[in-house]
């Protein structure tokens, strides 16, 4: 089945600390990755992307992701966040059929304390 | 900066009423997609729209749900009679044709009493 895995559903860390959001796919979706984040009572914002080429992508806000395929996994990271990146994170993936949809993971909930 | 738009941010019905949600994608984008989420869970596809007709619609989508794209800006999806177990966060989202971004609106909260 296609699916998108986010292993922890919730993430709470202090300001200035790395963090590490996880996410795993399965192989039967396609390797277009993505990782959306959704502040309170807002939509969902694209943060960054894996198309192709480098498997280690930014975001302009600091947070970065890499693709590795024998792990099928593309795990964000931050190495210090702050107060202000507090929101859930979905990691989603296009599924294996050619019309666009997205498939989604539970999401993670980044919870930044003082 | 072009953006997704969706109105009305929140609707509140009553259980066996017909609901619709609009969405105004971003002018150029060719391809149109609602998802929904339900609180506390994930985001789940519903339905993408191509050319005028349906493309992949997800086993959610039964046929009390209906889109249609009626002038050259709006696209709205329907639920016919809604159900308490439809409430949820409707996302419309868009992509042009050369892109891999959707980009998604607000949402619209529907509220089924």
């Amino acid at each position: 089945a296609q699916s998108v895995t986010q292993l922890d559903s919730q993430v709470p860390v202090f300001e200035e600390a790395p963090v590490e959001l996880r996410c795993n796919y399965s192989s039967s979706v396609s390797v277009y990755l993505f990782w959306y984040v959704q502040y309170p009572n807002q939509g969902l914002q694209l943060l960054l992307k894996y198309l192709s080429g480098s498997t280690l992508v930014e975001s302009i806000n600091g947070f970065e992701a890499e693709f590795n395929k024998s792990q099928t996994s593309f795990h964000l990271r931050k190495p210090s966040v702050h107060i202000s990146d507090t929101a859930e994170y979905f990691c989603a993936a296009y599924g294996s059929s050619n019309t666009g949809k997205l498939i989604f993971g539970q999401g993670t909930t980044l919870q930044v304390k003082p | 900066e072009p953006e997704v738009t969706q109105t009305p941010s929140h609707q509140v019905t009553q259980m066996g009423q017909e609901v619709i949600l609009r969405c105004v994608p971003i002018s150029n984008h060719l391809y149109f997609y609602w998802y929904r989420q339900i609180l506390g869970q994930k985001v789940e596809f519903l339905v993408s729209f191509y050319n005028n007709e349906i493309s992949e619609k997800s086993e959610i989508f039964d046929d009390q749900f209906s889109v249609e794209r009626p002038d050259g800006s709006n696209f709205t999806l329907k639920i016919r009679s809604t159900k308490l177990e439809d409430s949820a966060m409707y996302f419309c989202a868009s992509r042009d044709s050369g892109g891999n971004e959707q980009f998604f609106g607000p949402g619209t909260r529907l509220t089924v009493l």
